[in-house]
């Protein structure tokens, strides 16, 4: 089990460009969630995914954020422009079944907008 | 709005010492708190989770105790270990939920001094 892979690990842009991180979640795994890490404000959820499919985007801060799961093994968040505020470790966890089943989280991209 | 507070923001004990961490909810619909501990450059892992049905739950030196009533729920480490330095997260969601999500507290930094 080679457990969540998330890519890059740090990623450093300046503002305006665009930037992509990506999450292949654990097999077998049918829920993804994207969250976001700050100092300030702690574990964001931004989006998650159950099957596939985009569940709750509530999370998702503007309109500059998008997240696609083109199929079971493959999630990407994309920010379009960054800005500094962006600037953050974020998440993708993921989780076979219901509710009370554990989350399994990669390590992060650290990303930091100049 | 934050579903689960959670109380300190950092703690700092010596090596033996108990640390307690404390979190509360609102919604009583939640009946599942798990707890998260993070790593510096890692993502969060399941420490230890809880239902409802009982006032306390042990794992090694990792204790949750629960209050239905009073909707708090505590982390206290036993004999802590400057290796039980991390940030922890109390969390909560609904247990039998397909399509849930849990509600993470802002974590606790804890410090262990040797």
């Amino acid at each position: 089990d080679a457990g969540v892979i998330q890519s890059p690990r740090h990623e450093v842009t300046e503002m305006g460009q665009e930037v992509t991180l990506r999450c292949k979640p654990i097999s077998g795994h049918n829920s993804l969630f994207w969250y976001r890490q700050t100092m300030m404000r702690g574990l964001e959820l931004l989006i998650y995914f159950n099957n596939n499919v985009p569940i709750d985007d509530s999370g998702m801060p503007e309109d500059r954020f998008s997240a696609k799961m083109p199929n079971a093994s493959f999630s990407t968040l994309k920010i379009q422009p960054s800005e500094p505020r962006d600037s953050a470790v974020y998440f993708c966890a993921s989780r076979k079944g219901p509710d009370n089943s554990p989350l399994h989280f990669g390590n992060g991209t650290r990303l930091t907008v100049t | 709005q934050q579903q689960v507070k959670q109380s300190p923001q950092s703690l700092i004990v010596q090596k033996g010492g108990i640390p307690i961490i404390n979190c509360a909810y609102e919604n009583t619909a939640f009946d599942y708190f798990p707890w998260y501990q993070q790593f510096p450059g890692k993502g969060p892992a399941l420490l230890i989770a809880i239902r409802p049905d009982v006032s306390e739950k042990k794992e090694g030196r990792f204790t949750i105790s629960f209050n239905k009533s009073a909707k708090q729920f505590s982390l206290h480490i036993m004999d802590s270990q400057p290796g039980d330095s991390a940030t922890y997260f109390c969390a909560a969601s609904n247990y039998d939920s397909t399509l849930g999500r849990l509600y993470f507290g802002r974590g606790t930094q804890l410090t262990v001094w040797p």
